[in-house]
């Protein structure tokens, strides 16, 4: 079993849904990590969070450390935000970061 | 964007042969990372780099070896390439590995796509 879970694999949605991605932990960890992979290839880094919630436009993210848990949210999704969400966390331990498998998001116009 | 470029972007060979994928940094980060990233698995760490000379194993080094003599760059050598080494390698960077209250966030560069045949 993975330490870094992510859920759902796959999420297609209309444009304008509320979307969220889970991520789930299980170990003890500094931080946690969102990633965005474009269908291009490239990765970046959107968010780094070790307690409480983040904003960025029309991302959010929000960390619960009691529950291990970690959730992305766009609002008024548009079909640019099509790509791979990947979810990563730093193991407090050893400082290794754990990587998710990533959800794969489909936003149709 | 951080500036990361690696090098090549794709390439294809043949097994047996030595491969050296380079990646190359302008922000002076001290912490350098090679990933492979695969179908059906998340991104798996190689190797990775503290400082120059200074470098450690990731959980798929077998049959890769690195090398650091400048902060800028962080060479990936595969000594005789085989056909499972086939994937897209991701050079990363980041300022600190995340110990107390270091920033370990990581910035990637665009990938190398290699083939093995």
């Amino acid at each position: 079993k993975n330490e870094v879970e992510q859920s759902p694999q796959n999420l297609t949605a209309q444009e304008g849904e509320f979307i969220t991605i889970n991520c789930s932990y299980s170990v003890g960890i500094s931080a946690l990590h969102w990633l965005q992979q474009h269908p291009g290839g490239g990765i970046v880094s959107l968010f780094m969070l070790s307690s409480g919630k983040k904003k960025h436009g029309r991302l959010i993210a929000t960390i619960n450390i009691q529950e291990k848990h970690s959730s992305l949210h766009i609002t008024a999704s548009h079909p640019r935000d099509s790509a791979v969400y990947i979810c990563a966390a730093t193991m407090d331990s050893n400082y290794q970061l754990i990587w998710g498998a990533g959800t794969k998001l489909i936003i149709k116009p | 964007d951080a500036g990361i470029t690696q090098s090549p972007r794709h390439k294809v060979t043949e097994t047996g042969t030595p491969v050296t994928l380079r990646c190359h940094q302008t922000e002076n980060h001290r912490y350098m990372y090679w990933y492979r990233q695969d179908p059906g698995h998340g991104l798996r760490l190689i190797h990775y780099s503290y400082g120059v000379k200074d470098t450690d194993k990731g959980e798929v080094s077998d049959g890769y070896s690195v090398s650091r003599s400048k902060t800028e760059d962080f060479l990936l050598t595969l000594e005789s390439a085989t056909s499972s080494q086939t994937s897209v390698y991701f050079c990363a960077i980041s300022e600190s590995r995340g110990s107390g209250s270091g920033n370990n966030e990581q910035f990637f560069g665009p990938g190398t796509r290699l083939t093995v045949l």
